[in-house]
């Protein structure tokens, strides 16, 4: 069974600092990789994606994210945070054919402060 | 275009009870998935339908169980509710053509059950 691990469970940043979030997988076959993003009070929101292609993936907000395939790594980066970037983050992986059973992370509370 | 909707968005329970969540899918969204949102235990999975099929299904005992109507939307029912079942129920809805393989799923604001 393929599994997903945060890392970091909560992070303290100021304004303006750099944001890396560890998220690592567990599957041999080929994956497909999400970010998603809870804001307090709001539900959960794609932030990206990963298929196929450019390791590099780009998403809303300014984040992106590096697939490593020998590393098994989906690292969430941002070069300056914001105070309103202050939610959870969880990375997820879906199997390529059944990709509509996501296997989460435990999540990372990030608490930006002013 | 409208999210994904879920009702009723609270809901109190007794142990031993039943309770049916329902969840509206993105219009043209085929695939419809639940999961549970606990503090101990994250986002897991429940299962999945597409096209009126349960396609996919988690670890959850069968006091879980879910449909699928011929428009796409879903309802969960859990039977005989346990302390435990106390959760944030969540549904998401993808397009999902057969054989594509490249899903997204969205989400709905969720369901939080509290059983008492």
């Amino acid at each position: 069974a393929q599994s997903v691990s945060q890392h970091n469970h909560h992070v303290i940043l100021s304004e303006a600092a750099s944001l890396e979030l560890g998220c690592n997988y567990s599957y041999g076959g080929t994956v497909n990789l999400f970010w998603y993003v809870q804001y307090p009070g709001q539900h959960l929101q794609l932030l990206l994606k990963y298929f196929s292609g450019d390791p590099l993936v780009k998403g809303i907000k300014g984040f992106e994210a590096e697939f490593i395939k020998s590393k098994f790594s989906f690292n969430l980066r941002k070069p300056s945070v914001q105070w309103s970037d202050t939610a959870e983050y969880f990375c997820a992986v879906g199997q390529t054919g059944t990709a509509s059973k996501l296997t989460f992370g435990t999540g990372t509370r990030l608490q930006v402060t002013l | 275009k409208a999210g994904v909707t879920q009702t009723p968005r609270y809901l109190i329970k007794t142990r031993g009870q039943q309770v049916t969540l329902s969840c509206s899918p993105i219009s043209g969204h085929r695939s419809v998935s639940w999961y549970q949102q606990t503090p101990g235990q994250g986002l897991q999975f429940l299962f999945e339908y597409f096209s009126e099929t349960q396609r996919n299904k988690g670890n959850f005992p069968g006091r879980f169980s879910g449909r699928q109507f011929s428009n796409s939307r879903s309802e969960m029912n859990v039977s005989t509710l346990e302390l435990g079942d106390s959760a944030l129920y969540l549904c998401a809805s993808s397009l999902d053509p057969p054989g594509r393989g490249q899903e997204t799923q969205y989400f709905g604001p969720g369901t939080r059950l509290l059983v008492l």
